[in-house]
């Protein structure tokens, strides 16, 4: 069975760091690329980063790019997202998903729980 | 501010057809996914490629495409089904995953 754990929300104020973690089970995490996905409160989904197998790509938003950073182990079957210089705005639950991608397809198709994220004073 | 564009908010009466859409130009490109989220909850795929279910959704949900706006069908909607709806792509860059604003639907 596949499982995604995230791991590594909280508190933290404004200009701050956190490390996010995602432990993988049930598949072979190092043949696929892995996504973060965040929600605000109330808010819609948002695509946060793509890490691609090897970790050799990296995609990001927009409005994290040179402040979030992912990575994994493949060795610890783990995913990680170093977040810092955080922000209200990037209050949110921070979901960990397997991404499935090829010429005729593009979809998450197994999420964690989601690990919430607060930034404020 | 997304590049998918869904309507906010959609009714069906218990057991009627509703179609939810999803606009964007990187749709003329490439495929949607589709996703249920009930409150609390993480996101279930639902639909994705041309019009795949994964395993364990409901032959009630399909998929269809047309130029640019994906389409996500409900056939014989339940009271199950009540949750917010979101679309997924590639943007036009293709390296850059987008979702759609959601649309909740209400089995009324």
């Amino acid at each position: 069975e596949v499982q995604l754990v995230e791991s590594g929300g909280g508190l933290v104020q404004p200009g701050g760091s956190l490390r996010l973690s995602c432990a993988a089970s049930g598949f072979t995490f190092s043949s696929y690329w892995m996504s973060w996905v965040r929600q605000a409160p109330g808010k819609g989904l948002e695509w946060v980063a793509n890490i691609k197998q090897d970790g050799s790509e990296k995609y990001y938003v927009d409005s994290v790019k040179g402040r979030f950073t992912i990575s994994r182990d493949n060795a610890k079957n783990s995913l990680y997202l170093q977040m810092n210089s955080l922000r209200a705005e990037d209050t949110a639950v921070y979901y960990c998903a397997r991404w499935l991608e090829g010429y005729d397809k593009s979809l998450f198709d197994y999420w964690g729980q989601g690990t919430l994220v607060t930034v404020s004073s | 501010s997304s590049e998918l564009t869904q309507d906010p908010a959609v009714s069906v009466a218990l057991g009627q057809t509703v179609r939810i859409t999803c606009q964007g130009d990187s749709l003329r490109s490439y495929y949607a996914s589709w996703y249920q989220q009930k409150p609390g909850q993480a996101p279930v795929l639902v639909i994705y490629g041309k019009n795949n279910r994964p395993s364990g959704i409901p032959d009630r949900f399909s998929g269809s495409s047309s130029g640019n706006t994906a389409s996500l069908t409900i056939t014989g909607a339940q009271a199950e089904d009540e949750a917010d709806y979101y679309c997924n792509s590639r943007d036009s860059s293709g390296n850059h995953l987008e979702f759609g604003g959601g649309t909740k639907l209400t089995v009324l």
